[in-house]
């Protein structure tokens, strides 16, 4: 089946240093990826819609110039945590549905990236 | 806003059937979804139904849909201590992502 890898998957950093993941679809193309959090204890929360060669779609009250997400190419998206915080701390987890399969079901997971703001 | 609504917490013996129950909001779904996650790990896609069908069973899964009261639940028969994870409820959204239900911690006892 499809595979999505996010990369790292553990991060811990200082407040106010800045935070990149990646999220690559390993087998497939994407037009298409998501971006959620999860708080511990919590449900996961859709962050933005990311697509690729144009502007990402954030949620309500998420902040734009904070999460930075970059779809450079139908395999890879970027999300960027600029001068993170203690209350970024989370776990985020990206999805992606397959281009070849726009009406297909499914959509895949990547593993998540834990990560930790001292 | 609505919320898709999910009883929080759930114990059962190993052997026994549980139920997992959820309330979602958009009459117009057209699938909707069960999504299993391990402590620290990502998501696991257990299950789906088409919003034309009623039951969908799945070796130990069973699904039914209740569309008139937007209802969905699961079944897993013979729940085993490995069954112990957190289950969502998702249903899509404009794009294709997905709202997901506040989870259900499912605890197996042996």
């Amino acid at each position: 089946g499809a595979v999505v890898s996010q990369h790292p998957s553990r991060v811990i950093c200082k407040s106010g240093t800045s935070v990149k993941i990646e999220c690559r679809s390993l087998d497939f193309q994407a037009t298409t990826m998501f971006w959620y959090r999860q708080f511990p204890k919590q449900s996961l929360m859709l962050m933005a819609t990311s697509n690729e060669g144009s502007k990402a779609t954030y949620e309500q009250g998420v902040e734009k110039d904070k999460f930075l997400i970059n779809h450079a190419s139908l395999t890879l998206s970027t999300l960027t945590v600029t001068s993170a915080h203690p209350e970024d701390s989370s776990f985020y987890i990206c999805s992606a549905r397959d281009l070849d399969r726009a009406n297909a079901y499914e959509q895949y997971f990547g593993p998540g990236t834990r990560l930790t703001v001292t | 806003g609505e919320d898709v609504e999910q009883s929080l917490f759930l114990s059962v013996r190993e052997g026994d059937s549980s139920v997992i129950n959820c309330t979602y909001t958009d009459s117009s779904s057209t699938y909707l979804y069960w999504y299993k996650q391990e402590p620290g790990a990502g998501l696991q896609l257990l299950t789906y139904i088409f919003s034309n069908m009623d039951m969908k069973q799945d070796q130990r899964l069973t699904v039914l849909l209740n569309k008139k009261d937007k209802h969905l639940s699961l079944r897993i028969a013979d729940t085993q201590t490995g069954d112990s994870a957190i289950y969502f409820c998702a249903e899509p959204r404009v794009e294709r992502a997905l709202t997901f239900g506040s989870g259900t911690r499912l605890q197996v006892q042996p």
